[in-house]
């Protein structure tokens, strides 16, 4: 079966930084990109991020250039998000994906989501 | 940058048709000829999961009740009889302008009359 299950999240001052990770089981996780996206408040979704297999490329919504970086291990299964110099408008719960490129693009497993809150 | 823009949705009566409309601010076909746009449904408390890929192709665990079409830069998810478990949030997403990015419709919210 397979299964997208996340750690991290919390609570962080603007200016900080958190990680989240994620990990992939019942597929071949180094066969996969893997992509985050996030959810403020009440609010709708919004790409963040995702890595190719072998972690050679990495694309980025313009918001978070610069102050999130996504990485994986796949001898783990993981792929984390760092996200650094947190804003306000970080606030989101956060979610990874396994993206499906197969003929295809689209995120077919989710993880359960972690909530980040940033705020002094 | 693509927008998606998604109707919204009157109060559903149990076992009447749904529909609802993603329109794009520009056509969705790829250079590769194919139209990378899901659908994903948002239950209450629930991650999203996705529905629908490729504009019309319904994943196995989704019930036949739903189905989609489309193309260029409109697109439509229906359901036929709605049930009270479809309660929740439709989402139309694009692939196809990936790199650099995706982008995700606003959000329909389905609910119970």
């Amino acid at each position: 079966e397979v299964q997208v299950v996340q750690s991290g999240g919390g609570l962080v001052q603007p200016g900080g930084s958190l990680r989240l990770s994620c990990t992939g089981s019942g597929f071949t996780f180094s066969n996969f990109w893997m992509t985050w996206v996030r959810q403020a408040p009440g609010k709708g979704l919004e790409w963040v991020a995702n890595i190719k297999q072998d972690g050679s490329a990495k694309f980025y919504v313009d918001s978070v250039k610069g102050r999130f970086t996504v990485s994986r291990d796949n001898a783990k299964n993981l792929v984390f998000l760092q996200m650094n110099s947190l804003r306000d408008e970080d606030t989101a719960v956060y979610y990874c994906a396994r993206e499906y490129k197969n003929n295809d693009d689209s995120f077919d497993y989710w993880g359960q989501g972690a909530l980040v809150t940033v705020s002094s | 940058d693509i927008v998606l823009t998604q109707t919204p949705l009157p109060p559903v009566t149990l076992g009447q048709p749904a529909s609802i409309s993603c329109r794009s601010s520009q056509s969705l076909v790829h250079s590769d000829g194919n139209t990378y746009l899901s659908w994903l449904q948002q239950r209450p408390g629930q991650p999203p999961r996705l529905l629908i890929y490729k504009v019309s192709n319904r994943i196995a665990a989704v019930p036949d009740r739903f189905s989609a079409s489309g193309a260029g830069t409109d697109f439509t998810l229906k359901i036929s009889r709605v049930e009270a478990e479809d309660v929740g949030v439709y989402y139309c997403m694009q692939a196809t302008q990936f790199p650099p990015m995706y982008t995700f419709g606003q959000g329909t919210k389905l609910e119970i009359k």
